[in-house]
Protein backbone atom coordinates (compact mmCIF):
# COMPACT_ATOMS: atom_id res chain seq x y z
CA UNK A 1 0.00 0.00 0.00
CA UNK A 2 1.34 3.32 -0.76
CA UNK A 3 2.60 5.28 1.89
CA UNK A 4 4.07 8.82 2.91
CA UNK A 5 7.56 9.06 3.80
CA UNK A 6 9.46 10.71 6.29
CA UNK A 7 13.25 11.92 6.99
CA UNK A 8 15.03 11.70 9.15
CA UNK A 9 12.93 9.93 11.79
CA UNK A 10 14.65 11.60 14.39
CA UNK A 11 16.61 15.24 14.02
CA UNK A 12 18.52 17.17 16.72
CA UNK A 13 19.68 20.55 16.39
CA UNK A 14 21.54 23.48 18.12
CA UNK A 15 19.55 27.01 18.52
CA UNK A 16 19.09 29.39 15.75
CA UNK A 17 20.32 26.68 13.05
CA UNK A 18 18.50 26.00 10.23
CA UNK A 19 16.58 22.86 9.39
CA UNK A 20 15.07 20.93 6.56
CA UNK A 21 12.42 18.04 7.25
CA UNK A 22 11.90 16.15 4.41
CA UNK A 23 8.32 14.01 2.76
CA UNK A 24 7.41 12.07 -0.47
CA UNK A 25 4.01 11.98 -0.42
CA UNK A 26 1.83 9.42 -2.09
CA UNK A 27 2.89 9.79 -5.66
CA UNK A 28 -1.01 10.87 -7.42
CA UNK A 29 -1.64 12.60 -4.17
CA UNK A 30 -2.39 16.75 -4.93
CA UNK A 31 -2.77 18.46 -1.70
CA UNK A 32 0.33 18.38 1.12
CA UNK A 33 0.36 19.40 4.38
CA UNK A 34 2.42 19.98 7.51
CA UNK A 35 1.70 18.94 11.09
CA UNK A 36 3.22 19.27 14.27
CA UNK A 37 2.80 18.28 17.72
CA UNK A 38 4.49 19.31 20.71
CA UNK A 39 4.55 16.72 23.54
CA UNK A 40 1.80 16.81 25.33
CA UNK A 41 -0.27 19.47 23.51
CA UNK A 42 -2.51 18.80 20.18
CA UNK A 43 -1.38 18.29 16.79
CA UNK A 44 -1.21 21.46 15.12
CA UNK A 45 -1.62 22.45 10.92
CA UNK A 46 0.68 24.65 10.09
CA UNK A 47 0.17 24.27 6.51
CA UNK A 48 -1.23 22.98 3.51
CA UNK A 49 0.27 23.63 -0.23
CA UNK A 50 -1.44 22.58 -3.58
CA UNK A 51 -1.10 23.26 -7.11
CA UNK A 52 2.91 24.38 -6.09
CA UNK A 53 2.04 27.04 -4.22
CA UNK A 54 0.39 27.70 -0.15
CA UNK A 55 -3.59 27.14 -0.16
CA UNK A 56 -3.72 27.70 4.03
CA UNK A 57 -1.30 28.72 6.70
CA UNK A 58 -2.26 28.82 10.25
CA UNK A 59 -0.35 31.70 12.97
CA UNK A 60 2.25 29.14 13.49
CA UNK A 61 3.83 29.03 10.49
CA UNK A 62 5.47 32.41 10.24
CA UNK A 63 8.16 34.17 8.00
CA UNK A 64 10.84 31.32 10.02
CA UNK A 65 8.94 28.31 8.13
CA UNK A 66 9.12 27.72 4.19
CA UNK A 67 7.76 24.51 2.15
CA UNK A 68 8.74 23.64 -1.00
CA UNK A 69 7.99 21.03 -3.61
CA UNK A 70 11.72 21.25 -5.32
CA UNK A 71 10.83 17.92 -7.98
CA UNK A 72 7.61 17.19 -7.94
CA UNK A 73 8.22 14.21 -5.79
CA UNK A 74 9.58 15.74 -2.29
CA UNK A 75 8.17 17.88 -0.35
CA UNK A 76 10.52 19.83 2.38
CA UNK A 77 9.21 22.26 5.32
CA UNK A 78 12.39 24.63 5.96
CA UNK A 79 12.76 26.12 9.73
CA UNK A 80 15.45 29.07 8.74
CA UNK A 81 16.33 29.87 12.65
CA UNK A 82 15.31 27.04 15.13
CA UNK A 83 13.90 28.39 18.59
CA UNK A 84 13.81 25.99 21.74
CA UNK A 85 9.88 26.12 21.39
CA UNK A 86 10.57 24.12 17.52
CA UNK A 87 10.83 21.23 19.48
CA UNK A 88 8.18 19.05 18.27
CA UNK A 89 6.84 16.14 16.48
CA UNK A 90 6.19 17.27 12.90
CA UNK A 91 4.08 15.20 10.09
CA UNK A 92 3.92 15.50 6.97
CA UNK A 93 0.53 14.68 5.08
CA UNK A 94 -1.01 14.45 1.54
CA UNK A 95 -4.41 13.21 0.18
CA UNK A 96 -6.21 13.66 -3.11
CA UNK A 97 -9.31 16.32 -2.72
CA UNK A 98 -11.77 13.96 -0.47
CA UNK A 99 -11.84 16.47 2.46
CA UNK A 100 -10.20 15.22 6.10
CA UNK A 101 -8.52 11.97 4.43
CA UNK A 102 -4.94 12.58 5.07
CA UNK A 103 -2.73 10.09 4.86
CA UNK A 104 0.06 10.75 7.07
CA UNK A 105 3.92 10.09 7.31
CA UNK A 106 5.30 8.69 10.73
CA UNK A 107 6.91 11.99 11.56
CA UNK A 108 9.74 13.70 12.48
CA UNK A 109 10.92 14.23 15.92
CA UNK A 110 13.25 17.42 16.17
CA UNK A 111 15.16 18.32 19.72
CA UNK A 112 16.31 21.78 19.48
CA UNK A 113 18.69 22.23 21.89
CA UNK B 1 -12.58 29.45 15.78
CA UNK B 2 -12.73 25.91 15.65
CA UNK B 3 -11.40 23.16 18.38
CA UNK B 4 -11.73 19.59 19.61
CA UNK B 5 -11.83 18.27 23.33
CA UNK B 6 -11.20 14.70 23.79
CA UNK B 7 -10.93 12.98 26.92
CA UNK B 8 -7.62 13.34 28.51
CA UNK B 9 -5.89 9.54 28.48
CA UNK B 10 -4.42 6.90 29.33
CA UNK B 11 -7.12 5.08 28.82
CA UNK B 12 -6.62 1.29 30.22
CA UNK B 13 -9.82 -1.58 29.99
CA UNK B 14 -9.37 -4.95 29.59
CA UNK B 15 -9.66 -7.11 26.59
CA UNK B 16 -13.68 -7.30 25.69
CA UNK B 17 -14.88 -4.91 27.55
CA UNK B 18 -16.57 -1.60 26.11
CA UNK B 19 -15.09 1.22 24.71
CA UNK B 20 -16.09 5.29 24.79
CA UNK B 21 -13.56 8.19 24.14
CA UNK B 22 -15.66 11.59 24.20
CA UNK B 23 -15.22 13.73 21.82
CA UNK B 24 -16.87 17.74 21.59
CA UNK B 25 -16.15 20.08 19.43
CA UNK B 26 -16.94 24.03 18.67
CA UNK B 27 -16.75 25.07 14.88
CA UNK B 28 -18.49 27.82 12.81
CA UNK B 29 -20.47 26.67 9.77
CA UNK B 30 -21.07 22.92 8.91
CA UNK B 31 -17.58 20.89 9.85
CA UNK B 32 -17.03 17.09 8.89
CA UNK B 33 -15.73 15.03 11.58
CA UNK B 34 -13.02 12.54 11.95
CA UNK B 35 -11.80 9.73 14.35
CA UNK B 36 -7.73 9.08 13.55
CA UNK B 37 -6.03 6.50 14.99
CA UNK B 38 -2.18 6.13 15.68
CA UNK B 39 -0.52 3.06 16.07
CA UNK B 40 2.98 2.76 17.56
CA UNK B 41 5.47 3.83 15.29
CA UNK B 42 3.53 4.75 12.43
CA UNK B 43 1.55 8.02 11.42
CA UNK B 44 -2.22 9.13 11.65
CA UNK B 45 -5.06 6.88 10.20
CA UNK B 46 -8.17 7.82 9.25
CA UNK B 47 -10.41 5.59 10.84
CA UNK B 48 -13.82 6.51 9.95
CA UNK B 49 -15.63 9.80 9.24
CA UNK B 50 -18.98 11.65 9.37
CA UNK B 51 -19.98 14.64 7.19
CA UNK B 52 -23.52 15.87 8.44
CA UNK B 53 -25.62 15.70 11.37
CA UNK B 54 -26.95 12.19 12.48
CA UNK B 55 -24.34 10.49 9.99
CA UNK B 56 -22.48 7.36 12.14
CA UNK B 57 -19.18 6.55 10.50
CA UNK B 58 -17.47 3.28 11.33
CA UNK B 59 -14.75 0.99 10.56
CA UNK B 60 -13.25 -2.26 12.07
CA UNK B 61 -15.81 -2.21 14.75
CA UNK B 62 -15.41 1.45 15.68
CA UNK B 63 -18.96 4.00 15.56
CA UNK B 64 -19.21 7.15 16.33
CA UNK B 65 -22.46 9.77 15.56
CA UNK B 66 -22.67 13.09 14.45
CA UNK B 67 -24.47 14.67 17.13
CA UNK B 68 -25.02 18.59 15.93
CA UNK B 69 -27.32 19.36 19.28
CA UNK B 70 -24.50 18.09 21.54
CA UNK B 71 -21.50 18.94 19.10
CA UNK B 72 -20.44 15.88 19.83
CA UNK B 73 -18.38 12.79 17.99
CA UNK B 74 -18.08 9.70 21.01
CA UNK B 75 -16.12 6.85 19.76
CA UNK B 76 -17.16 3.64 20.62
CA UNK B 77 -16.74 -0.32 20.45
CA UNK B 78 -18.63 -2.99 21.35
CA UNK B 79 -15.59 -5.41 22.66
CA UNK B 80 -12.24 -4.37 22.65
CA UNK B 81 -8.72 -6.10 21.52
CA UNK B 82 -5.21 -6.20 22.42
CA UNK B 83 -4.52 -4.85 18.96
CA UNK B 84 -6.58 -1.84 19.58
CA UNK B 85 -4.54 -0.15 21.64
CA UNK B 86 -3.25 3.49 19.58
CA UNK B 87 -3.57 6.69 20.26
CA UNK B 88 -7.15 7.92 18.74
CA UNK B 89 -7.45 11.70 17.70
CA UNK B 90 -10.71 13.62 17.09
CA UNK B 91 -10.43 16.06 14.45
CA UNK B 92 -12.75 18.13 12.50
CA UNK B 93 -12.30 19.95 8.89
CA UNK B 94 -14.22 23.26 8.16
CA UNK B 95 -17.17 23.78 5.99
CA UNK B 96 -15.06 25.66 3.61
CA UNK B 97 -13.23 23.68 -0.16
CA UNK B 98 -9.86 23.20 -0.73
CA UNK B 99 -7.41 21.83 1.22
CA UNK B 100 -8.61 22.80 4.94
CA UNK B 101 -6.45 22.03 7.69
CA UNK B 102 -7.58 19.61 10.01
CA UNK B 103 -8.12 20.68 13.78
CA UNK B 104 -7.14 18.15 16.06
CA UNK B 105 -7.82 16.97 19.70
CA UNK B 106 -5.07 15.80 22.29
CA UNK B 107 -5.22 12.55 21.37
CA UNK B 108 -6.32 10.27 23.99
CA UNK B 109 -3.83 6.93 24.75
CA UNK B 110 -5.85 3.74 25.12
CA UNK B 111 -4.11 0.36 26.65
CA UNK B 112 -6.03 -2.60 26.65
CA UNK B 113 -4.87 -5.23 28.75
CA UNK B 114 -4.68 -9.43 27.89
Amino acid sequence: EPEVTQTPSHQVTQMGQEVILRCVPISNHLYFYWYRQILGQKVEFLVSFYNNEISEKSEIFDDQFSVERPDGSNFTLKIRSTKLEDSAMYFCASSVPERGKLFFGSGTQLSVL
Amino acid sequence: GNSVTQMEGPVTLSEEAFLTINCTYTATGYPSLFWYVQYPGEGLQLLLKATKADDKGSNKGFEATYRKETTSFHLEKGSVQVSDSAVYFCALSGSGGGADGLTFGKGTHLIIQP
